[in-house]
């Protein structure tokens, strides 16, 4: 079982709208939860690391939330863009001696003008 | 260029073939993670560098997989025999010093195994 499960896998709205994207995780104890956005074609790029006494961060239009008690994380995009079509990945890093991440398969975004 | 660079772009090999994969980190970091990317899929951890040396490479999914990083910057994914299998997307990843920083990936390598 996936450590890391985001939804929906996929999610189609209408630009200029606003949407969530959720991340559940069952890694523990852990250092830093991130989320990350993929072109098409590219590697991965970060949009905001939280520690586990991090409720939000925020960056720019994006607005990660956590809540370490139940395991949940949302990735809020706000005013959304063609441009913010893309996969979004949450990433577990465990703390202790291992630091292998966790990527959950990633939630497929598409923008629609 | 200051991001990580990886080549080639794509490679298609006939099943058995041997491959090299490169990986150019950015100037002066010191971490190398390498990653595969099935389709779909999210990316799953293969091997990790702190300079030269070579950490953890618990996540080479067999004894074909061999990575190095001899003077503490490039690095090379080879893959011996390669079986169907491995056709996925390699990615590589870099951070400055620790290995929990931010990772700093490249654009990956898109392996085809016919």
């Amino acid at each position: 079982k996936n450590q890391v499960e985001q939804s929906p896998q996929s999610l189609i709205i209408l630009e200029g709208k606003n949407c969530t994207l959720q991340c559940n995780y069952t890694v523990s104890p852990f250092s830093n939860l991130r989320w990350y956005k993929q072109d098409t074609g590219r590697g991965p790029v970060s949009l905001t690391i939280m520690t586990f006494s991090e409720n939000t961060k925020s960056n720019g239009r994006y607005t990660a939330t956590l809540d370490a008690d139940t395991k949940q994380s949302s990735l809020h995009i706000t005013a959304s863009q063609l441009s913010d079509s893309a996969s979004y990945i949450c990433v577990v890093i465990p703390s202790g001696g291992s630091y292998i991440p966790t990527f959950g398969r990633g939630t497929s975004l598409i923008v629609h003008p | 260029g200051a991001g990580v660079s990886q080549s080639p772009r794509y490679k298609v090999a006939k099943r058995g073939q041997d491959v090299a994969l490169r990986c150019d980190p950015i100037s002066g970091h010191v971490s190398l993670f390498w990653y595969q990317q099935a389709l779909g899929q999210g990316p799953e951890f293969l091997t990790y560098f702190q300079n030269e040396a070579q950490l953890d490479k618990s996540g080479l999914p067999s004894d074909r997989f061999f990575a190095e990083r001899p003077e503490g910057s490039v690095s090379t994914l080879k893959i011996q025999r390669t079986q169907q299998e491995d056709s996925a997307v390699y990615l590589c990843a870099s951070s400055l010093h620790h290995k929990q920083e931010t990772q700093y990936f490249g654009p990956g390598t898109r392996l085809l195994v016919l």
